[in-house]
């Protein structure tokens, strides 16, 4: 079965450099979170889309922007990056009620040196 | 959406029955019941959620208390890839996206 699709996988990048993220969620998926996970730490709610609109948004810094494009897949767009900003990304997509399982990718580790 | 409490590690023996609790006396009557694992660095994996009733599924069953302030989640074999984090989520469920909220959840050693 189809999964949710994250690139790149690994990525490295100075302080003050800029990031962009993507994320293909799985077909006939409308909605899709961002996470992100620091080193030792709980997997963090960032911002979430339902239908190419923003639906929530959680601790996300305002140097950080994303969004839904028409195809569904998501861009997490991170600018003016910090040492603190390296971490795991995971983004999720799911069919939305009644269940709303929510299927998550393998993540892009970022590096940020 | 409902503060969780589970204990921080467990063991279990590879074979035999792994039972995780889950404490959420301030759950809402909308509010279900969830619960996700992540093994190591990836990313968290779907498991089984609730609302009232018990459910099971392929990978595991889950058991609400009658009042629904606590639940446990039953591996009933587990191997030794079950060794993961478990959380327990407590989420209503509206329209247009739900996050999830991690816990620091429970380390399962198998």
């Amino acid at each position: 079965a189809a999964g949710v699709i994250q690139s790149p996988r690994h990525l490295i990048k100075e302080k003050r450099e800029t990031a962009t993220l993507k994320c293909y969620p799985i077909p006939r998926h409308d909605t899709v979170y961002w996470y992100q996970q620091g080193p030792g730490q709980d997997p963090q709610f960032l911002i979430s889309f339902y239908e190419k609109m923003q639906s929530d948004k959680g601790s996300i810094p305002d140097r950080f922007s994303a969004q839904q494009f028409s195809d569904y897949h998501s861009e997490l767009n991170m600018s003016s990056l910090e040492l603190g900003d390296s971490a795991l990304y995971f983004c999720a997509s799911s069919t939305g009620l009644p269940k709303d399982e929510q299927y998550f990718g393998p993540g892009t580790r970022l590096t940020v040196t | 959406d409902a503060k969780t409490t589970q204990p921080p590690s467990m063991d279990c023996a590879e074979g035999r029955a792994a039972n995780l609790p889950c404490n959420h006396s301030t759950i809402s009557g909308n509010e279900y019941v969830y619960w996700y694992r992540q093994i190591h660095s990836q990313g968290p994996q779907y498991i089984i959620h609730g609302l009232k009733n018990n459910e099971t599924n392929e990978m595991a069953s889950l058991i609400i208390t009658e009042d629904r302030k606590s639940s446990t989640l039953i591996l009933p074999h587990a191997t030794l890839r079950d060794t993961a984090v478990y959380y327990c989520i407590v989420r209503a469920n509206t329209g247009g996206g739900n996050k999830l909220t991690f816990g620091t959840g429970t380390q399962l050693k198998v």
